[in-house]
């Protein structure tokens, strides 16, 4: 089961708008409604920013929003902050039998 | 409050053996699906292992037929037993609880125990 595919980095200013991208294929992305982005500070351990594609757990900012078209989902995130700047990770269920995997990674930088 | 604690970690010769637990509070492994997430130094998340409610498990290509997922519902703990280590085995180990919505993400995550496979 190969990653999905995000962009090495991404940056932005404080206040912008960035987006995100990770591309799977129809067996796991563009398959099921069941991504999920994740935020991992250095040395920090990952915390879950959106489930479902677009859900957002209880105490995740209303700045980070998901969505899905066809095989691509992204995750946006709107008023970039300082404390934003962080590794960013998707994650897909798939029909293979290794169920889940996850996006190679994205570092976001507030400029 | 949901919490999981990782042991086990720590440094194994090529071909060794390990076996890593995972401590739930809040929450019972038998009645929720739990998996093991691993993280090389500077590299990104790669997904072990899954454990079900109903016992099924499955496992990263990577580790098939090397690393066994199991609980014990008496204790309430999740283990990770680890043979024919390799020093790419070589990574901080997550235990992770999946949510209880679609079950397919990770919402709580341990602090991670560090696996170093070196001769």
């Amino acid at each position: 089961q190969s990653a999905l595919t995000q962009p090495a980095s991404v940056s932005g200013s404080p206040g912008q708008s960035i987006t995100i991208s990770c591309t799977g294929t129809l067996n796991d992305v563009g398959g099921f409604k069941y991504v999920s982005w994740y935020q991992q500070h250095p040395g920090r351990v990952p915390k879950l920013l959106i489930y479902d594609v677009t859900y957002r757990p209880s105490g995740v900012s209303d700045r980070f929003s998901g969505s899905k078209s066809g095989n691509t989902a992204s995750l946006t995130i709107s008023g970039l902050q300082p404390e934003d700047e962080a590794d960013y990770y998707c994650s897909s269920y798939t029909t293979a039998n290794n169920p889940f995997v996850f996006g190679t990674g994205t570092k976001v930088t507030v400029l | 409050e949901e919490l999981v604690v990782e042991s086990g970690g720590g440094l194994i010769h090529p071909g060794g053996s390990q076996r890593l637990s995972c401590a739930p509070s809040g929450f019972h492994v038998g009645t929720s699906y739990m998996s093991w997430v691993r993280q090389a130094a500077g590299e990104g998340l790669e997904w072990v292992s899954v454990i079900y409610s109903g016992g099924d498990t499955y496992y990263g290509d990577s580790v098939k037929g090397r690393f066994t997922v199991s609980r014990d519902n008496s204790k309430n703990m999740l283990y990770l037993q680890m043979n024919s280590l390799r020093v790419d085995d070589t990574a901080v180990y997550y235990c992770a609880k999946m949510g209880s919505g679609s079950f397919t993400y990770f919402d709580t995550w341990g602090q991670g125990t560090q696996v170093t496979v070196s001769s």
